[in-house]
C-alpha cells in the first residue's frame, strides 16, 4: 500500500462547479498536510497548508483533514477555467527523518 | 520577495556524462530539498540541506548528490547519467525545512540521451 493514494482522474467540470479532491494516507506519523497547483511546465505552487485536523479556508479553496480517517480533502467553489491545472497532495512527518511525501497528482480541467 | 530560481531551466546530456543543477532559495530560506518528477513515479523527495548539512535523504542511488553553499544556495549533482534520470528536476524552499512551507521553483528539464 502506498503511503499517500489521490485519485488519478482526470476530471473534468463546467465552470461554476464545487470541485472536491481527495487524498488518503496510511502512516499515521504525517502531521503536515499541503496542497500544490502545479500548471503545465511550472513547479508546484503552495495552495493550502495545515497541521491539525479540520478545516481551513482561502477564498474559494477549503482545505479539509480528518486524521482519525487518514483522508484529506481540498474544495474549490466556483471553480473557473484558470483552475485547470494538476493538483497534488503532500504530508510530511516531523522531527529527523522527515520528508515530503506527494500524491500522484490529478488533473482537473475546467470547461466555460 | 524573489522567488526561487533554478538554473539552467532546460539540459540535454548524454548517457554516462553528469550534470549540476543550481537552486537559489527565498531571501532569509535556510532550508532547500530537491525532488525528482517523473509521469511513472510522480515528485520524489531526493535529499534536503539545512544550513549546508544534509538533513534527509530519500530513495536514490548515491549518483544523486547535493550540497549548499553557505548562502544557502544550493547545487544537485548527477553522475553517469542514465536513460531514466530524464525528468523534471525541482527545488524547494523553506523558512524551517520538511514541515513548513515548501516553496518550489520553476525546474530544471533534463534530458539524457
Amino acid at each position: 500500500q502506498k503511503e499517500v493514494e489521490q485519485d488519478p482522474g482526470p476530471l473534468s467540470v463546467p465552470e461554476g462547479a464545487i470541485v472536491s479532491l481527495n487524498c488518503t494516507y496510511s502512516n499515521s506519523a504525517f502531521q503536515y498536510f499541503m496542497w500544490y497547483r502545479q500548471y503545465s511546465r511550472k513547479g508546484p505552487e503552495l495552495l493550502m497548508y495545515t497541521y491539525s485536523s479540520g478545516n481551513k479556508e482561502d477564498g474559494r479553496f477549503t482545505a479539509q483533514v480528518d486524521k482519525s480517517s487518514k483522508y484529506i480533502s481540498l474544495f474549490i467553489r466556483d471553480s473557473q477555467p484558470s483552475d485547470s491545472a494538476t493538483y497534488l497532495c503532500a504530508m510530511s512527518t516531523t522531527g529527523a527523518n522527515s520528508k515530503l511525501t506527494f500524491g500522484k497528482g490529478i488533473t482537473l480541467s475546467v470547461r466555460p | 520577495k524573489a522567488g526561487v530560481t533554478q538554473t539552467p531551466r532546460y539540459l540535454i546530456k548524454t548517457r554516462g556524462q553528469q550534470v549540476t543543477l543550481s537552486c537559489s532559495p527565498i531571501s532569509g530560506h535556510r532550508s532547500v530539498s530537491w525532488y525528482q518528477q517523473t509521469p511513472g513515479q510522480g515528485l520524489q523527495f531526493l535529499f534536503e540541506y539545512f544550513s549546508e548539512t544534509q538533513r534527509n535523504k530519500g530513495n536514490f542511488p548515491g549518483r544523486f548528490s547535493g550540497r549548499q553553499f553557505s548562502n544557502s544556495r544550493s547545487e544537485m549533482n548527477v553522475s553517469t547519467l542514465e536513460l531514466g534520470d530524464s525528468a523534471l528536476y525541482l527545488c524547494a524552499s523553506s523558512p524551517g525545512g520538511i514541515g513548513y512551507e515548501q516553496y518550489f521553483g520553476p525546474g530544471t528539464r533534463l534530458t539524457v540521451t
